[in-house]
């Protein structure tokens, strides 16, 4: 089956250090995968696509300088908060399609990673 | 663009009591439909879809049947558990390897 595992699940950090965040696909491969953001209570907003072996492609409003994605390999994009500040604690959810087409989905399925929940002090 | 609205929360609900979470779309061409499910502390989970019109999705005692002709995609299960409480989520993709449109979610829970 397609899971998609996320690392880590909760970090806590100073204002002003960068954080990596690491999305990982365990049993297909991911030349696609993206990366959502959800505040408490409210909805998953798409944040990038990243792209293995290329730039990753921004939402609207989202700072590429502040959120660098890097989509090293087919089974890995990491998510980088650099010089972090209060208001970028949030959970951030990664997800990648499949091509897995058995039962547990079709061709272009989305599996979710079980998220990341970042607090900046 | 392609938006997702779904009703506001939060529901409470009786157990047994009959669920229905409403949920309309805004898409161009003929989107995919979707409901993911968001337990405590848990990731998302596809609870169901349907990719066509007049399809019905259904999982776990939950259904939804895609209307192209009133856009919507109504969840529903005719007698909810204390397990059931979780926040649900409409969304819809384009195609292929589009990323997910999110409605707002819906937090439901149900009470013994």
């Amino acid at each position: 089956g397609a899971v998609v595992s996320q690392h880590p699940s909760w970090v806590i950090c100073k204002s002003g250090t960068s954080v990596k965040i690491e999305c990982r696909s365990l049993d297909f491969q991911a030349t696609t995968m993206f990366w959502y953001r959800q505040f408490p209570k409210q909805s998953l907003m798409l944040m990038a696509t990243s792209n293995e072996g290329s730039k990753a492609t921004y939402e609207q409003g989202v700072e590429k300088d502040k959120f660098l994605i890097n989509h090293a390999s087919l089974t890995l994009s990491t998510l980088t908060v650099t010089s972090a500040h209060p208001e970028d604690s949030s959970f951030y959810i990664c997800s990648a399609p499949s091509r897995d087409s058995g039962e547990r989905g079709s061709y272009n399925e989305q599996f979710f990673g079980p998220g990341t929940r970042l607090t900046v002090l | 663009g392609n938006s997702v609205t779904q009703m506001e929360g939060p529901v409470t609900l009786s157990e047994e009591a009959f669920l229905t979470i409403n949920c309309t779309y805004t898409a161009t061409g003929y989107p995919s439909l979707f409901w993911y499910v968001q337990y405590p502390g848990e990731g998302l989970q596809l609870l169901l879809k349907a990719t066509k019109a007049d399809d019905k999705g259904s999982n776990k005692g939950f259904e939804a049947t895609y209307r192209k002709e009133t856009t919507s995609f109504h969840l529903e299960k005719g007698s909810v558990q204390v397990s059931d409480s979780a926040v649900y989520f409409c969304a819809l993709r384009n195609s292929g390897n589009t990323p997910l449109v999110f409605g707002k979610g819906t937090r439901l829970s149900v009470i013994a």
